[in-house]
């Protein structure tokens, strides 16, 4: 079945100790994508890929790091966990393209909750 | 200026009514536009791709207009099941591919 895979689904952490966020997608998608919710706030990008080792910061950066060592993949790190990072985070996948065939359509993970105390 | 503007509603309507939503977009080199659901605190699911033509799927027609750039979704004959927050998704051409969101709009369908 394709999808795409979130790891944890719920997580509570404190403050300051490190966590990853696995996301891993199997349809070969080139462009990948991290994204918090917040109530009021919709949809925020944190950080996309277009390929491996490509990525580049969206809206929100601050306090997260990513990496695409494998096209699969495509890891939310927080090196230093605060309150205000508390939040419903979700990763998407697509295939790339200018329009048509399915390009851009993109296929999000079931979302990641995570509070930091 | 947001890449994708959206009314936030929230949209209250009764079973049976007709409510349409429209998302206004800046760059118009846009090509690729979309219509998804998100049910609360759910990941989003894609409702329908928008084509230039325009396109209906059932209940919901979408159109869009490139001249004052913005695209719509129309959705007939309300059904409760229709509640949900309906995001409107738009690509940017401008160096990279990237994926713009709106902010969602809420719909909620009363018996």
């Amino acid at each position: 079945e394709a999808q795409v895979t979130q790891n944890p689904r719920y997580l509570i952490t404190v403050t300051g100790k490190k966590l990853t966020v696995t996301c891993s997608q199997n349809m070969n998608h080139e462009y990948m994508s991290w994204y918090r919710q917040d109530p009021g706030l919709g949809l925020r990008q944190i950080y996309y890929s277009m390929n491996v080792e490509v990525t580049d910061k969206g809206d929100v950066p601050e306090g997260y790091k990513v990496s695409r060592k494998e096209k699969r993949n495509f890891p939310l790190i927080l090196e230093s966990p605060s309150p205000n990072q508390t939040s419903l985070y979700f990763c998407a996948s697509s295939f790339l393209g200018l329009a048509g065939a399915g390009a851009n359509v993109l296929t999000f993970g079931a979302g990641s909750r995570l509070t930091v105390l | 200026r947001k890449e994708v503007e959206q009314d936030p509603g929230p949209f209250n309507v009764p079973e049976g009514a007709t409510v349409a939503f429209n998302c206004t977009y800046s760059n118009s080199a846009s090509q690729s536009f979309f219509w998804y659901r998100q049910d609360c605190r759910k990941e989003p699911k894609l409702l329908m791709s928008v084509y230039s033509s325009g396109n209906e799927d059932g209940r919901f027609t979408a159109q869009l207009n490139r001249a004052s750039q913005y695209i719509s979704l129309l959705i007939r004959d309300s059904k409760l099941s229709d509640s949900a927050t309906y995001l409107c998704v738009v690509n940017d051409l401008t160096g990279a591919n990237n994926l713009f969101f709106g902010t969602g709009t809420r719909l909620t369908v009363i018996p």
